[in-house]
């Protein structure tokens, strides 16, 4: 597609339960980047990917936190045992190469109750 | 990898003034890029910078680059009340990252 489709738009999860992000990025973009925006603040690079290969994930906190980009598929973020402190809204970005403009989806609201 | 850092941390102007947004950073880059968030949006990519160039215009916006300095300004000129949002920097150094962002608000 032309744009980076997130699903879904909002998500509710109960402290301790799993929670799941897709990500949908643009066709023919190679990488796919993941951010976490809490509050409207500053964007905290969680993990990129090129292809189905993770490239860099620096950022992806080591417990609870996974990504995939398999072939064929949306990818995916996914989150274990859900805290309040997860809550944020989670961008998806997709690019042609690493270093050049990104494209962001529309984000996916988190919301741990 | 490195962070842009931007400030001011917000800004606040009357319609048709210009607004200056600057950015540091801290290692060498291949560019230096400039996003803009609308309410909790995705970043929509404004310009970007490569560190051979000094500066660069598009439509309103204006973009310096220092490498010297390891510092960027992002100007946008005669202000609209439709440029309030925040204004991102992030540099590249095998990846992108983000700063805090600077939020500018123009009243009308």
């Amino acid at each position: 597609g032309e744009e980076v489709a997130q699903t879904p738009k909002h998500l509710v999860r109960g402290e301790g339960q799993k929670a799941k992000l897709y990500c949908a990025p643009i066709k023919g973009h190679s990488y796919v980047f993941w951010y976490q925006q809490v509050l409207k603040n500053e964007f905290k690079f969680l993990i990129s990917f090129q292809n189905e290969n993770v490239f860099d994930e620096t950022g992806m906190p080591k417990e609870r936190f996974s990504a995939k980009c398999l072939p064929n598929s949306p990818c995916s973020l996914e989150i274990q045992a859900t805290k309040l402190e997860d809550s944020a809204v989670y961008f998806c970005a997709s690019s042609p190469w690493t270093g050049g403009e990104q494209y962001f989806g529309p984000g996916t609201r988190l919301t741990v109750t | 990898s490195q962070q842009g850092e931007e400030d001011p941390q917000a800004l606040s102007i009357q319609e048709g003034e210009n607004a200056t947004m600057n950015c540091s950073y801290k290692t060498s880059i291949n560019n230096l890029q400039w996003y803009r968030q609308n309410s909790g949006r995705g970043l929509v990519h404004l310009i970007l910078i490569r560190s051979n160039e000094r500066e660069k215009h598009s439509g309103r916006l204006r973009v310096t680059l220092d490498t010297s300095k390891k510092s960027s300004s992002l100007l946008i000129t005669a202000s609209r009340a439709a440029d309030t949002a925040s204004y991102f920097c992030a540099t590249d150094n095998n990846d992108m990252r983000f700063g805090a962002g600077t939020r500018l608000t123009v009243k009308p």
